[in-house]
Order: structure tokens, then sequence, then C-alpha cells
């Protein structure tokens, strides 16, 4: 079926450097990307997305890359925080087995910001 | 705060009980979705609901859950005879219109232990 791989599983970085995540999904009509971050414990938080129309979207410290071609999508987090510690969940609106498209969603980053 | 609103946060059964998850979706939105997450994995997919409607619940179970949004107050997911499998975390989603490309703004969830 349609689904979304997401590397790596774990992430640790220093704090000030770069962390990027990258996703891959199967259904090339899919148009909406959104990243989630999740504190333990806590809500899954948009935190940014994009839609297949454009190829990048920034905001502040944050970043997202569409490549469509390749079918693959990419979070970059820069001069990262011990409070960027989460776990990132991407997502892509596929087609789902009832033929609507719904998000389904990677099985997370934990990324892990070290002071 | 007119968030999404999920009730109770923690929820303990034992097996063969019942268990009913509610979830208020933020002012303004009429679209409900459903997710499971099992311990370190990612949101998947249960059901889609509009007021009185089940649009999409590809993601279900055949037995045992149901789901339903009524005209009047919150949408709930219901879960006969409980099992140990069942215990997940349960987070509610909802979205202000459905193009299928849609911001989903979840709720904190319900944590289902199955003793």
């Amino acid at each position: 079926g349609e689904n979304v791989e997401q590397h790596p599983s774990t992430l640790s970085v220093q704090e000030g450097d770069s962390a990027v995540i990258k996703c891959t999904y199967s259904d090339s009509a899919s148009n909406y990307f959104p990243w989630y971050k999740q504190e333990l414990g806590k809500r899954p938080q948009l935190i940014i997305d994009i839609r297949s129309n454009v190829g990048e979207k920034k905001d502040q410290r944050i970043a997202v890359t569409l490549n469509k071609t390749a079918k693959h999508f990419s979070l970059h987090i820069t001069e990262t925080q011990p409070e960027d510690s989460a776990v990132y969940f991407c997502a892509a609106n596929l087609i789902s087995s009832g033929s609507a498209r719904q998000l389904t969603f990677g099985s997370g980053t934990q990324l892990t910001v070290l002071p | 705060n007119a968030g999404v609103m999920q009730n109770p946060r923690h929820l303990v059964r034992r097996r063969g009980q019942e268990a009913r998850l509610r979830c208020s979706p933020m002012k303004g939105h009429s679209h409900v979705y459903w997710y499971r997450q099992l311990p370190e994995e990612g949101l998947k997919f249960m059901v889609y609901l509009q007021k009185e409607n089940i649009i999409d619940e590809s993601g279900m179970p055949k037995e045992r859950f149901s789901a339903e949004f009524p005209k009047e107050g919150p949408s709930i997911l219901r879960i006969q005879q409980v099992v140990r499998g069942d215990s997940a975390a349960y987070f509610c989603a909802s979205s202000q219109s459905w193009t299928g490309a849609e911001k989903l703004f979840f709720g904190s969830g319900t944590q289902l232990s199955v003793l």
C-alpha cells in the first residue's frame, strides 16, 4: 500500500549544529507535506508544511524542501537548541484504502540536541 | 483556548470492558479524524468523520471499533471488549474543511491502558 518512509529514526546533534530529517513517499499525486513535532507525552504540533507547487519553504530556523520528481522531502533545523529535542514526524496526504486522501505519517525521528 | 479537546487523558480498562473516548474539535472545525499511536511508532489513521457522517473508515479495525460524530456533542471513538493490544494513545484531530490537503490540529490524546 501507499506509505511514507522516514530516516533516521534517531539523530543526535550538538547544540548549534544543523539537523536534517528525510522522508520519501510513494504516491506521486500527493500534494501536501506537513511536519509535526511531538514532545514526550504531548500532542503532535504542526511546525511547518509545504504544498507541491513550491520546492522550499522557510520559517526562521526551520525549512522544508520538496523534490516531487524523486518523491522525497526533508526538514532542516539550523542552529539547534536543547528545546528542539523531540520526536519529529513527516506526513503526506496519500490515497487511503477508502479512496480518499488522508495524512499518512512516517515512523518518527527522535532528535536529541546535546548541550 | 478553543483547541481540540480530548477526554479522558488517561483511561484504564480491564479486558472485555468498553472504552469510550471523546473529542471536541476546534471552534469552527467540522471535520474530525482519529489516529492511533503505539509506543515509539507513528500515527496511524483510523477514521474521518463529518457531522453525522463517517466519510472514511478505512483504517478502523472491522470488529469492536466504531466512531460517531453526532449533530450535537463531541465525536466518540468506542472500543468494545477491549484487549491488551488496544493499549495505545488515541489522538483526535480536526480541520476547518476537507480538500485532502488540510492542516490538522491535534488534541492531547487519550492514553488507553488495558489490564
